[in-house]
């Protein structure tokens, strides 16, 4: 059966970075590809960005572009996304989906970003 | 970027009756495939998103397995997302989330609970 399977809660200090994992299994990895999505506390959701597990293309949202970093290893079938200079208001728990499909997630990595 | 804009943001809803959300997004979900890529989503509290519907009225099957109350319908412009007798498990928020335009974008979502 398909899964999105991430890696754990992470805490960490503002300006320091992070590096989230979603192991895919189940499927072809390089037949869709990887979207990540947050959602601060008690908020909506927040689509940040796309990667192509086929052939390693992105798209980012504007707001994040500069901070943020997806990439695939399609020999393990895993995404990361890293945002580097975090700040209290990137505290969220972070998902991955399969995209274009949207129809399998993780599980979700809550990230918290203190002092 | 597509605005995607749900209502009511909050419903209360008598165990067994009927509910109803509308979601509109500020431009046509009308792809130029001939497709409309309009999502359903259920958020149950501590759990990820949850795929219930995609391209307006399709209702996800098989793993997940989405009771035949669950419906979708509109066009263009305006959705909803009907449950034809609401049960205690269908307490959570529910978003649409539009991927005709890029980037994808979310409504803010809506609350259900029973009353």
């Amino acid at each position: 059966q398909v899964q999105l399977v991430q890696s754990g809660a992470e805490v960490k200090k503002p300006g320091a970075s992070v590096k989230v994992s979603c192991k895919a299994s189940g499927y072809t990895f390089t037949n869709y590809g990887i979207s990540w999505v947050r959602q601060a506390p008690g908020q909506g959701l927040e689509w940040m960005g796309w990667i192509s597990a086929y052939n390693g293309d992105t798209n980012y949202v504007q707001k994040l572009q500069d901070r943020v970093t997806m990439t695939t290893d399609t020999s393990t079938s895993t995404a990361y996304m890293e945002l580097r200079s975090l700040r209290s208001d990137d505290t969220a728990v972070y998902y991955c989906a399969r995209d274009p499909t949207w129809d399998y997630w993780g599980q979700g990595t809550l990230v918290t970003v203190s002092s | 970027d597509v605005v995607m804009t749900q209502s009511p943001l909050s419903l209360p809803v008598t165990l067994g009756q009927p509910a109803s959300i509308s979601c509109k997004s500020s431009q046509s979900l009308v792809h130029s495939d001939g497709n409309t890529y309009l999502n359903w989503f259920q958020q149950r509290p501590g759990q990820s998103p949850r795929r219930l519907i995609y391209k307006v009225s399709n209702r996800d099957s098989g793993d997940s397995g989405v009771p035949d109350r669950f419906s979708g319908s509109g066009s263009g412009t305006d959705f909803t997302l009907k449950i034809s007798r609401v049960e205690a498990e269908d307490v959570g928020v529910y978003y649409c989330m539009q991927v005709t335009h890029w980037p994808p974008t979310f409504g803010q979502g809506t609350r259900l609970e029973i009353k």
